[in-house]
């Protein structure tokens, strides 16, 4: 069965760091382009970051120099490391699938930056 | 960049048809055929039912459309049911590596 499994949120204080890891079963994430989007409570969808299979990495402008988007072969797993946090990164994260039509979405771990 | 326009609110009886606008510019919508939509229940992750603006995915029902006309795309919903209540996003390639969301529509089955 082909799934995605997220976590590492918790509660971070403003300035602070953060990884995410994205478990995938039943494909390979590092034969796809896989992403980053997250949810701010109560808001819309937002894209944070994509790396494509060939290793190419680009992120959304609200978190550029901050953020880095990472995976592991061996691990079959995704990763976003999350530095410098701001009140304005907390948000439920999800990792997909596929760049054009995500077609797989883990179900979210949420990201609290807060003092 | 500027999230995609989309509705606040939809709403439709069951049996009726109800379609979702996501307004973007040349630069996204106009400029690519990589228009998608996604559905999102409450607590839940969403859930993609077009890509490239009117590719199905395979267990996705043909009540679904998607269409496009120049900076807008669209989504039909067709006989409405109340498992169709949900919040729906449409997303764009919008350059340069990058993808952007509109700002959602709430659908209301009444």
């Amino acid at each position: 069965e082909v799934q995605l499994v997220e976590s590492g949120g918790g509660l971070v204080q403003p300035g602070g760091s953060l990884r995410l890891s994205c478990a995938a079963s039943g494909f390979t994430v590092s034969d796809i382009n896989m992403n980053w989007v997250r949810q701010a409570p109560g808001k819309g969808l937002e894209w944070v970051s994509v790396i494509y299979s060939g290793g190419d990495t680009h992120y959304a402008d609200s978190v550029k120099g901050r953020f880095i988007i990472s995976r592991d072969k061996a691990k079959n797993t995704l990763y976003l490391q999350m530095n410098s946090l701001r009140p304005e990164d907390t948000a439920v994260y999800y990792c997909s699938r596929k760049f054009y039509g995500m077609d797989v979405w883990g179900q979210g771990t949420t990201v609290t930056v807060s003092s | 960049q500027s999230a995609l326009t989309q509705p606040p609110s939809a709403s439709g009886s069951p049996g009726q048809s109800v379609t979702i606008s996501c307004t973007g510019t040349s630069s996204d919508v106009g400029g690519y055929n990589y228009v998608s939509w996604y559905q999102q229940h409450p607590g839940k992750a969403p859930k993609l039912i077009i890509s490239e603006v009117n590719k199905r995915p395979s267990g996705v029902p043909d009540r679904f459309s998607g269409s496009k006309s120049g900076n807008t795309a669209s989504l039909t919903v067709s006989g409405l049911q109340a498992e169709d209540e949900a919040d729906y996003y449409c997303n764009s390639y919008a350059g340069r590596d990058n993808l952007i969301f509109g700002g959602g529509t709430k659908l209301t089955v009444l």
